[in-house]
């Protein structure tokens, strides 16, 4: 059971706009920066949106995050089949349960 | 560049003691802010945070799993050593490690992880 809960799966066709939720509490989403990374299949987790809404050099800017209280949202404008991956939040946890704290994970699948 | 890779074993008995040694690149772990941390992922399953340790040794540990893990730094070889005691097949998974970003709260390079397995 993952502190951060997030919807298992999501879909989209290509070229379509998605957004993935992370829903937490007061001593992670709603009180620390929200953290989004990108797993492709057989890889290993990759940074793609930190501080809740920044971008590391060069990912695309079709990738997008956003916070509001405590959940905040991933949004993937003009869907690409390379897309297609795991997508896991992640955040600081002020309470026993951190201080790193991970989401369920969402499995985004183009259509 | 930052580089990380882990090694140890990919099988071990249940019960018996799992040692994971993290070496990199590209980074100090003695420069201020800096630290490596260790997660884990089972196979079709979610990332699980184990452990983390910084610049200054100071450390911390998932609670569910602390009385199990020790973490500790070689700053000389460039080494992070994670330690996991009394393995049992649910700890079957791929373990990473990464880099954390100094003075913030996010990995931003990962090892590409190796896979333990846990079986008599």
């Amino acid at each position: 059971q993952s502190v951060l809960t997030q919807p298992p799966s999501a879909s989209g066709t290509p070229g379509q706009r998605v957004t993935i939720s992370c829903s937490g509490s007061s001593s992670n989403i709603g009180s620390n920066y929200v953290y989004w990374y990108q797993q492709l299949p057989g890889t290993a987790p990759k940074l793609l949106i930190y501080r809740n809404n920044q971008r590391p050099s060069g990912v695309p800017d079709r990738f997008s995050g956003s916070k509001s209280g405590t959940s905040a949202s991933l949004a993937i404008s003009g869907l690409r089949s390379e897309d297609e991956a795991d997508y896991y939040c992640a955040a600081w946890d002020d309470s026993l349960s951190g201080p790193v704290v991970f989401g369920g994970g969402t499995k985004l699948t183009v259509l | 560049q930052i580089t990380l890779k882990e090694s140890g074993p990919t099988l071990v008995k249940p019960t018996q003691t799992l040692t994971l040694t993290c070496t990199f690149s590209g980074f100090s772990l003695s420069t201020s802010g800096v630290g490596v941390g260790w997660i884990r992922q089972p196979p079709g399953k979610a990332l699980e945070w184990l452990a983390l340790i910084y610049w200054d040794d100071d450390k911390r540990y998932s609670p569910s799993l602390k009385s199990r893990l020790t973490i500790t730094k070689d700053t000389s070889k460039n080494q992070v050593v994670l330690t996991m005691t009394n393995m049992d097949p649910v700890d079957t998974a791929t373990y990473y490690c990464a880099h954390l970003m100094p003075d913030d709260y996010y990995f931003d390079y990962w090892g590409q992880g190796t896979l333990v397995t846990v079986s008599s």
